[in-house]
């Protein structure tokens, strides 16, 4: 079955502080992994997809997110946390083109001055 | 296009009265999907559209739950009667192809 897993429920970073959030998922094909962030009474706005290609995207934001098939990874990265940032980050997949995308729980991140 | 446009924004009932939500996708984007989002069990999609057709509705949780898409600009999710365990976010995305979802801004439904 298609599942998707963000392991962190809650992570709290300081401000400028490097950030990882991990996805893990699982799935029969190749799969198109999506990362979106909510902020409070907010929609889902996308922050970056991988489809195919080089496996390191880069998304809006300063986020960026790598591509491990061996791993059955997808993780999003930040150098250095904006207080802005502050959110909750939702990993998906999906496959081909109109199926629906399967969404982790998410993760909240909080930043701490 | 000024995106998925859903309305309203927030909706407070009574339970067992019915409650309508209501989805204006992009132009444009064949797919439709309607999505809760709870605490428990975070983003579950109850039901997608491909130009206007239902194609897998196993999401809904029950009878109750009703969705209809009578045209490309429109489509509603109907509950009827409501329980306060409705109570929740209820999102309409649209997508074309293989690309991303856009979604709404959310409907908060309260039941008491």
């Amino acid at each position: 079955a298609q599942s998707v897993t963000q392991p962190d429920i809650h992570i709290t970073v300081s401000e400028g502080a490097s950030l990882e959030l991990r996805c893990n998922y699982s799935y029969g094909a190749t799969p198109y992994l999506f990362w979106y962030v909510q902020s409070p009474g907010q929609g889902l706005q996308l922050l970056l997809k991988y489809f195919s290609g080089d496996t390191l995207v880069q998304g809006i934001k300063g986020f960026e997110a790598e591509f491990k098939r061996s791993q059955s990874s997808f993780n999003l990265r930040k150098p250095s946390v904006h207080w802005s940032d502050a959110a909750e980050y939702f990993c998906a997949v999906g496959h081909q083109a109109g199926t629906a995308l399967i969404f982790g729980k998410g993760t909240t991140l909080s930043v701490s001055s | 296009d000024a995106g998925v446009i859903q309305s309203p924004r927030h909706e407070v009932t009574e339970m067992g009265q019915e409650v309508t939500l209501r989805c204006k996708p992009i132009s444009g984007h064949d797919y439709l999907f309607w999505y809760r989002q709870t605490m428990m069990r975070g983003l579950e999609l109850l039901i997608y559209f491909n130009n206007n057709v239902p194609i897998d509705d196993s999401g809904m949780p029950e009878d109750r739950f009703s969705a209809k898409m009578p045209n490309a600009s429109f489509s509603t999710l109907k509950i009827q009667p409501s329980e306060p365990r409705d109570s929740a976010v209820y999102f309409c995305a649209a997508r074309t192809g293989a690309a991303e979802a856009f979604f709404g801004q959310g409907t908060r439904l309260t039941v008491v």
